[in-house]
């Protein structure tokens, strides 16, 4: 069974274009995550949700936005993509409180 | 705002080995948590260790062990007989604790190359 999962796990488009990148856990977490990886591996927090609310926002531009349907999910929608944009992107979650981040296989966006 | 630094951008070891990687981080808080993540070529993120910092004993996951010296602000992570598979990027994170909500400042990552 996978504990959290992306979706699509690569995605090409052009500039300009809008798309989304899919979330799901079955881990009954309360509290998902989205990071992005850049081309020198360097790992930044996004957002954070907390039981569908969002608690960070961590300066990411406003064409980027995510959405919690329910707390098992956080999909991202990123509009007027850019090249800048192409990156690895990571969703995660956790339980509440200190404990480790689990993290779902990526999602290798390039943006041509 | 915090900062988490690795400062060996690579490392070799030879199989069977033990081999240190450096993790120092600069906070003030005093409740904080530190974790290690392994990345193997194929992508994912694997949660290794985590050390609170108000553990008073160094953490250990089998061949995982993490030398935290608090006075130093420094949470090294070891790995004891070293495998061809433990060839990854290692990345540090700190979180800050008695916030209610995680929030991961990764470093910028070792890679560890294991040779036979």
């Amino acid at each position: 069974d996978t504990a959290v999962s992306q979706t699509p796990k690569y995605l090409v488009t052009q500039m300009g274009n809008d798309k989304s990148i899919k979330c799901e856990q079955n881990l009954g977490h309360d509290t998902m995550y989205w990071y992005k990886q850049d081309s020198k591996k360097f790992l930044k927090i996004m957002f954070s949700y907390n039981n569908k609310e969002l608690i960070i926002n961590e300066t990411v531009p406003n064409r980027f936005s995510p959405k919690s349907p329910d707390k098992a999910h956080l999909n991202l929608h990123i509009n007027s993509l850019e090249l800048g944009d192409s990156a690895v992107y990571f969703c995660a979650s956790s339980q509440a409180g200190p404990s480790e981040q689990y993290f779902g296989p990526g999602t290798r966006l390039t943006v041509t | 705002a915090q900062k988490i630094t690795q400062t060996q951008p690579g490392m070799f070891v030879q199989e069977k080995e033990a081999v240190t990687l450096d993790c120092t981080y600069d906070t003030s808080d005093p409740s904080y948590g530190l974790f290690w993540y392994k990345q193997p070529s194929s992508g994912e993120m694997i949660f290794l260790i985590y050390q609170g910092s108000y553990d008073q004993q160094n953490a250990t996951e089998g061949r995982y062990s993490l030398n935290f010296q608090k006075a130093r602000k420094s949470a090294n992570l070891v790995i004891s007989a070293s495998q061809l598979g433990d060839s990854a990027m290692y990345f540090c994170a700190f979180e800050r604790g008695n916030t209610g909500f995680q929030k991961l400042v990764f470093g910028t990552g070792t890679r560890l190359l294991v040779s036979p």
